[in-house]
């Protein structure tokens, strides 16, 4: 069956360094890949999403390519600021229907 | 445009006993999903509705747990006995159709004594 492997957290940075969230996946087919946000009292919310091998989402200075070889979509970003405070969800949709599976979450906490 | 709304936000039962949980999704959204999420994991789809009828519920644990949407909108997850292992938050999400973005709720967070 379909499954998402995050990186453990928590992810502990200061304001201004890079962030790198790896997340790998096993799936059939071509699925659609997504990061999900949840920040803090708050429902998740889609961060970005790529729906074919070697595209590239990108959302309010986050970045993931869908690497299809390597079967990964890792989270990034240059320069993290307090208020990405939050915790990050990989999840896949396959072809065949509407099920998100998600990885268990990686928590990144900035501080100033 | 409001959000997907789901009450309670906090409950607190023993174990055996029932407990229900209510979401009403975003004006228009024809699909409805019920997810678990234990704490430290991700969340988990329990059953998908579009419009009244059924989708998925392959991962609904079905002798206690059930689901309804009767009219197409609204829907009541309810779990009768309750275990410990229940112990989670539920979250609720819809989308305009098949396939299209999903909005998640704020969820509600069950803890079972």
């Amino acid at each position: 069956g379909n499954s998402v492997t995050q990186m453990e957290g928590p992810v502990t940075l200061s304001e201004e360094a890079f962030l790198t969230i790896n997340c790998t996946y096993t799936a059939t087919g071509y699925p659609s890949l997504f990061w999900y946000v949840q920040y803090p009292g708050e429902g998740l919310q889609l961060l970005l999403k790529a729906t074919k091998a070697d595209d590239k989402g990108s959302n309010k200075g986050f970045e993931a390519t869908y690497r299809k070889e390597t079967t990964s979509f890792h989270l990034e970003k240059g320069s993290v600021q307090v208020s990405d405070s939050a915790v990050y969800f990989c999840a896949l949709r396959d072809n065949a229907g509407n099920m998100l599976t998600f990885g268990g979450g990686t928590r990144l906490m900035v501080k100033p | 445009e409001a959000g997907v709304a789901q009450s309670p936000r906090y409950k607190i039962i023993e174990k055996r006993q029932s407990v229900a949980f209510w979401c009403n999704p975003i004006s228009g959204h024809a699909t409805l999903y019920w997810y678990q999420q234990i704490l430290g994991q991700g969340p988990k789809l329990l059953i998908q509705f579009q419009n009244n009828g059924v989708v998925d519920d392959s991962q609904l644990p079905k002798d206690r747990f059930s689901a309804e949407r009767l009219k197409g909108v609204d829907s009541t997850l309810k779990i009768q006995p309750a275990k410990l292992e229940d112990s989670a938050v539920y979250l609720c999400a819809s989308s305009f159709s098949f396939q299209e973005k999903q909005y998640f709720g704020p969820g509600t967070r069950l803890l079972v004594l």
